[in-house]
């Protein structure tokens, strides 16, 4: 079957650094995307890798290797307002999307 | 990006009956719109993809006769829960798919039926 895995929760302190993982196993495969979730509210995307290697946007960073079927989000500078839900998510092809089980990030003051 | 509103945010309704939650594309001509579902803690599961002037295509074990969806325009999605059950209580959000990449989400439609 296509599955993604993710931690299901990852504790840090603000002003740190986490790195969320994530292996996948799809049939198909274009991407992965990162989506953050608070409590209560919608998924909000947060970076898309097509190719191999490093994406930066601001304190966020997302990482691909096709050959090993992983990837992985990085937070530095780690705020309170960053304790959310991390979904990681593969693009498998025609509009065809399979998210992960989701990682609960806790950051302590 | 797109920008995507869901409405209600929120509707409880007794059992027996049918609520319609709205998705509409504010800014951005939706060919294709989505559908999840995500219980609490857990992940966001499609449930079907709506395709403006034709028929949605529904995942695997998702009845098409209780969850009705209705995509009459570019910028308007409709998913219709009938004779709705307490299993059926959950967070209902609907997406786009915009120029760049990674989908927009609505604010989502957390419902509880009583």
């Amino acid at each position: 079957g296509q599955s993604l895995e993710q931690p299901s929760e990852v504790t840090a302190v603000e002003g740190a650094i986490v790195q969320i993982n994530c292996t996948y196993q799809t049939s198909g495969f274009y991407g992965l995307s990162w989506y953050q979730q608070h409590d209560g509210g919608a998924p909000t995307f947060l970076s898309y890798n097509g190719l191999d290697g490093l994406e930066e946007t601001g304190r966020f960073s997302s990482f691909l290797s096709r050959s090993d079927s992983y990837g992985y989000l990085l937070l530095q500078e780690l705020q309170m307002k960053d304790s959310a839900s991390y979904f990681c998510a593969a693009d498998t092809g025609g509009f065809k999307t399979i998210f992960g089980a989701g990682t609960r990030l806790f950051v302590k003051a | 990006g797109a920008v995507v509103s869901q409405h209600p945010s929120w509707v409880i309704c007794k059992s027996g009956t049918s609520v319609k939650i709205e998705c509409r594309s504010l800014d951005f001509q939706a060919t294709t719109m989505f559908w999840y579902r995500q219980f609490p803690k857990q992940s966001l599961m499609l449930m079907a993809t709506s395709n403006e002037g034709s028929k949605a295509t529904y995942e695997q074990g998702v009845e098409k006769d209780k969850f009705l969806i209705n995509h009459a325009s570019l910028t308007l999605s409709t998913l219709t829960v009938t004779s709705a059950h307490p299993e059926d209580s959950s967070f209902y959000i609907c997406s786009v798919t915009g120029a760049d990449y990674g989908y927009t989400f609505g604010s989502g439609t957390r419902l509880t039926v009583v």
